[in-house]
């Protein structure tokens, strides 16, 4: 039981490319979410998923885009990276609405 | 005005020690809370789930008080290993995704 995955673990991005970020969790939980955290700033929300074939805007939805085509995996893509995208990007996932949501250990990316 | 308002801290504290940390919530609807902790470059990993009648895990008590809108948690005999940042968590009822703080951090010395 590996609980929440996440790949990659590092990346470095020239501005302008793209990537997705992909995560998976083994738990059989409907809702997903991705954050961003920034040094000295909570977690912020991007997207979030309740359930397969669903996405919905978080608080900082801008520049990115998601897919949850099945439930265990949802994609986080950035489409034309930005140096203001440069963060720690984490995946999260729960039972449903109110629950403990369970964490990724994260991607750390660079866009220079 | 944030939605969740932590002490950012850092506490400084010798190991041993009792400490305890404070968080503020604005929104009445909360209608459930957690404690996370997050260690340096990690993920934020959940500590307790914060009941109505406050509760206790080993050396760990969470305390809610609804009517001042404010959840704490309690930290007895302090070991280096603490030593971490602690989110403070709301599930704010009609959300789809828990509120996080921005976190408190502790840090345990010798």
């Amino acid at each position: 039981n590996a609980g929440v995955t996440q790949t990659p673990k590092f990346r470095v991005l020239k501005t302008g490319q793209s990537m997705t970020l992909l995560c998976a969790q083994d738990m059989n939980h409907e809702y997903m979410y991705w954050y961003r955290q920034d040094p000295g700033m909570g977690l912020r929300l991007i997207h979030y998923s309740v359930g397969e074939g669903t996405t919905a805007k978080g608080e900082v939805p801008d520049g990115y885009n998601v897919s949850r085509l099945k439930k265990q995996n949802f994609l986080l893509g950035l489409e034309s990276a930005a140096p203001s995208q440069t963060s720690v990007y984490f995946c999260a996932s729960s039972y449903g609405r109110g629950y403990e949501q369970y964490f990724g250990p994260g991607t750390r990316l660079t866009v220079t | 005005r944030k939605e969740v308002e932590q002490d950012p801290g850092p506490f400084n504290v010798p190991e041993g020690a009792t400490v305890a940390f404070n968080c503020t919530y604005s929104n009445s609807a909360s209608q459930s809370f957690f404690w996370y902790r997050q260690d340096c470059r990690k993920e934020p990993k959940l500590l307790m789930s914060v009941y109505s009648s406050g509760n206790e895990d080993g050396r760990f008590t969470a305390q809610l008080n609804r009517a001042s809108q404010y959840i704490s948690l309690l930290i007895r005999d302090s070991k280096l290993s603490d030593s971490a940042t602690y989110l403070c968590v709301v599930n704010i009822v009609g959300r789809r995704a828990l509120t996080f703080g921005s976190g408190t951090r502790l840090q345990v010395q010798p």
